[in-house]
Parts: C-alpha cells; sequence; structure tokens
C-alpha cells in the first residue's frame, strides 16, 4: 500500500533558523505532491504542489520543496523561519489520475521561539 | 479561501447516538472527501465522491456512511457513535482531472462520551 513518511514529529526552532522538513513516499509510480499547513486551531492550508516540470516549487511565505524522484522524496524548506511558522505540516501524496484521493503523512510539528 | 462550510463545528454526543455532519460548497467541484484527522495519524480518508450519488469508501470507512444527493452537500453519517470515533473531520473537494488540489474545510471537532 502506498504511504506517506514524515521524519521529524516535532521540531523546535528559533526564529532566522533554517528548516528542512522530511517527506518521503513509497509509490513507483506517477504523483503529484503536496505540502499542507495547519495554525493553530485552523484548517489545512495548501503552501505548495508540485505536479510536473521544475523539481524545486516555491510556494506561499517563503517556503520551498523539491522534489528528488530517486530518492522518492519531497522535502520542505525555508531559509529562515518566523514566530508566525508555528504550526502542523503536513506531506500528501496523491496518485496521477483516479479520484485524487490523497495520502497524509503523519505530520510535523513546528515550534519557533522568538 | 475556497467555500466550504462545515457544520456543525462542535459536537459533543454519546455513545451509541447516530451524528450526521454536513459538508456545504459553493464552488460546484464535482469531488468532495471525508477525512478524520487524529494525533500521530496525520489525515484519513473515510469516504470519497466523485459525483451525484457516486460514493466509495476509503482506508477507514468502518462505522461510517455517507451520501450526496446535490452537488453542494457531502453528508457523514455515524450509525452509532463510538468513542473511537472521537475526532476532528474535515471536509475536502477539488475540481478533479489535471487540477486535483483538495482545498480542505474548517473542520468538526466531534466527541463521543
Amino acid at each position: 500500500a502506498q504511504s506517506v513518511s514524515q521524519h521529524n514529529h516535532h521540531v523546535i526552532l528559533s526564529e532566522a533558523a533554517s528548516l528542512e522538513l522530511g517527506c518521503n513516499y513509497s509509490y513507483g509510480g506517477t504523483v503529484n505532491l503536496f505540502w499542507y499547513v495547519q495554525y493553530p486551531g485552523q484548517h489545512l492550508q495548501l503552501l505548495l504542489k508540485y505536479f510536473s516540470g521544475d523539481p524545486l516549487v516555491k510556494g506561499i511565505k517563503g517556503f520551498e520543496a523539491e522534489f528528488i524522484k530517486s530518492k522518492f522524496s519531497f522535502n520542505l524548506r525555508k531559509p529562515s523561519v518566523q514566530w508566525s511558522d508555528t504550526a502542523e505540516y503536513f506531506c500528501a501524496v496523491n496518485l496521477s489520475g483516479g479520484y485524487n484521493k490523497l495520502i497524509f503523512g503523519a505530520g510535523t510539528r513546528l515550534a519557533v521561539h522568538p | 479561501d475556497a467555500g466550504i462550510t462545515q457544520s456543525p463545528r462542535h459536537k459533543v454526543t454519546e455513545t451509541g447516538t447516530p451524528v450526521t455532519l454536513r459538508c456545504h460548497q459553493t464552488e460546484n467541484h464535482r469531488y468532495m472527501y471525508w477525512y478524520r484527522q487524529d494525533p500521530g495519524h496525520g489525515l484519513r480518508l473515510i469516504h470519497y465522491s466523485y459525483g451525484v450519488k457516486d460514493t466509495d469508501k476509503g482506508e477507514v470507512s468502518d462505522g461510517y456512511s455517507v451520501s450526496r444527493s446535490k452537488t453542494e452537500d457531502f453528508l457523514l453519517t455515524l450509525e452509532s457513535a463510538t468513542s473511537s470515533q472521537t475526532s476532528v473531520y474535515f471536509c475536502a473537494i477539488s475540481e478533479g482531472g489535471r487540477i486535483n488540489t483538495q482545498y480542505f474545510g474548517p473542520g468538526t471537532r466531534l466527541t463521543v462520551l
């Protein structure tokens, strides 16, 4: 069965530190990849997505992610985090075509201290 | 934000009672989904719909049923609620086809005592 692994469950950083959150998936076919963010008490919001083309995708709020097909990875990065980035981050995969069902990772809770 | 509303937003109920959650969209999207969110599990798909009266099971469908009689509404029913169904429930929609990004509603927090 397809699965998504997020390696870090909790990450604590100071403001201005760099961020990298890992995401690996298990599926050999064509995939679409997503990162969603959930701020405390809110619903999930799309941060960025990859469908095809340039494997380095840029999203909102200075986030970017790189798709490395050979490693089945889609890691999220931000060069300098802010306190307002405190949230839970979810990586998700859906198989190209079909009914667009998403498979989510377990999430990474990020706490940024001033 | 996508035009998705969920009702109720919070509900406390007792074991054995039926519960229905409603998802309403104003985007006229074809696909609708119900997920549950639990700590350590991320979001897991319960049921989804690919059109009016067209629904199918997700990975955690036991104990849940759904109905979609109109494009804009997708109902999730817990026939006889159990404590293991205490969770936050999110509805999502997508346009489908090449543009298959899912957009999420505000969620319903359900507590089963």
